[in-house]
């Protein structure tokens, strides 16, 4: 079975801190998006990437970067924190069959 | 853009009973077309996929390019399928997803 790991299950951070979001695949997928999960919204694409070093806005990409150093990692960083960012977030990787996805990071922004 | 739309927030039915969830596209062309469950407090999963025309769990979506539908479908619902349900399409002949709202399925005994 694919595993997606994310690092923290739940984060509590102050506005403005530089915040960063882990995601470790072990499948050697190319393709690894973030999403954004909240009540009465669905899933929204942050961003995503298909290579390493490659990267690509998805729909909400304001607020947010990304990093991929390494083809197993890839990581969302919030460079500046907000309470509008407190949400759901969501690793995936691709293959063949669909998505598979993390367990989440759920992040308070106080 | 692409836009899938998922028109019930809620729905509720008992147990037994047929349920139906409804999931509209908007991509013309040849989409692929999944759902996926979120049950409580687990991770979001792949529960189907129209290419495979599999059932899983008792479910089975069709596709319906007429009326750009992908409605799920199971004719005896479980408690167990109590769970969050996403509609989700490829974007165009690109790998990104797009998801819809999701419908929250309720199954009480």
């Amino acid at each position: 079975d694919v595993k997606v790991t994310q690092s923290s299950r739940y984060l509590v951070k102050r506005t403005g801190e530089k915040v960063f979001l882990e995601c470790v695949q072990d499948m050697d997928h190319e393709n690894m998006f973030w999403y954004r999960q909240d009540p009465g919204l669905g899933l929204r694409l942050i961003y995503f990437s298909y290579d390493v070093k490659m990267k690509e806005k998805g729909d909400i990409p304001e607020g947010y970067s990304v990093s991929r150093e390494k083809k197993e990692r890839f990581s969302l960083i919030l460079e500046s924190a907000s309470t509008n960012q407190t949400s759901m977030y969501l690793c995936a990787t691709q293959s063949n069959y669909g998505y598979t996805f993390g367990s989440g990071t759920r992040l308070t922004v106080v | 853009a692409q836009r899938v739309t998922q028109p019930e927030k809620l729905l509720s039915v008992f147990k037994g009973a047929p349920v139906e969830l409804k999931c509209n596209y908007s991509y013309s062309g040849s989409p692929e077309l999944f759902w996926y469950v979120q049950y409580s407090r687990q991770r979001l999963q792949l529960l189907l996929r129209h290419i495979s025309r599999e059932s899983i769990k008792g479910f089975t979506a069709d596709l319906n390019k007429g009326e750009t539908s992908f409605h799920l479908k199971k004719p005896f619902a479980q408690e167990e399928d109590s769970a969050m349900y996403y509609c989700a399409q490829t974007q165009g002949g690109s790998e990104k997803l797009v998801f819809g709202k999701g419908t929250k399925l309720t199954v009480n005994p």
